[in-house]
């Protein structure tokens, strides 16, 4: 198993630009997430996904968009990036949502906007 | 408000000595805490998980504990060696959507 895989690992965007930040699962987890990670502030719920075809609002979501077409793949859209989105992006999944189970997190995307 | 407050940013320790890092939290009633290590340039790693009728919970050389009153959870490791220099964090679920909230992390270096 690859477990959580995630491209780019880094980025770098101009103002106004727009990219797709990809993520992978091979675990046939339901849920899928999506958080950046600034120094000081920890890591912060972006959009999250409890299947295929349901995604919701995290606790930052302006800025992003999500869908989720398949179990395996949760990509991240910045539409038009901002200095302010400069962080780190991890995605995670796991078994369940609102449980004990635990996030198997991807590797990471650093993205600088500029 | 809600926090959840990992107290220390940062542990210096020597080899062989426990390391105890502490995550209190405010306004929350989490069932489960959870903590998770994170090394440099990569994703956090689940290492424990302890329910609140859990007094203490332990893999190896690790130990955590979880003190509804006190609203504390405590993480040690013991006999500690430079391969656990990472960042520590804690984690509840207790977020707006009822999400898994993080704790900022404490960084622990482990000096031989």
């Amino acid at each position: 198993n690859a477990g959580v895989t995630q491209t780019p690992k880094f980025q770098v965007l101009k103002t106004g630009q727009s990219m797709t930040l990809q993520c992978a699962q091979d675990m046939n987890h339901e849920y899928m997430s999506w958080y950046r990670q600034d120094p000081g502030m920890g890591l912060r719920l972006i959009h999250y996904s409890v299947g295929a075809g349901i995604t919701d609002q995290g606790e930052v979501p302006n800025g992003y968009n999500v869908s989720r077409s398949t179990t395996e793949d949760f990509p991240l859209r910045l539409l038009s990036a901002a200095p302010s989105q400069t962080s780190v992006y991890f995605c995670a999944s796991s078994t369940e949502f609102r449980t004990s189970a635990e996030q198997f997190f991807g590797p990471g995307t650093r993205l600088t906007v500029l | 408000s809600q926090k959840i407050e990992q107290n220390s940013e940062a542990l210096n320790i020597q080899e062989g000595k426990t390391a105890t890092l502490t995550c209190n939290y405010t306004n929350y009633s989490p069932a489960y805490l959870q903590w998770y290590r994170q090394d440099p340039g990569r994703g956090p790693v689940f290492l424990l998980l302890i329910r609140e009728n859990e007094k203490e919970k332990r893999k190896e050389r690790l130990k955590v504990t979880f003190d509804t009153t006190l609203k504390q959870s405590l993480f040690h490791i013991t006999a500690s060696q430079p391969a656990d220099s990472a960042t520590y964090l804690c984690a509840l679920y207790g977020g707006s959507q009822g999400n898994l909230i993080f704790g900022k992390g404490t960084k622990l270096s482990v000096k031989p």
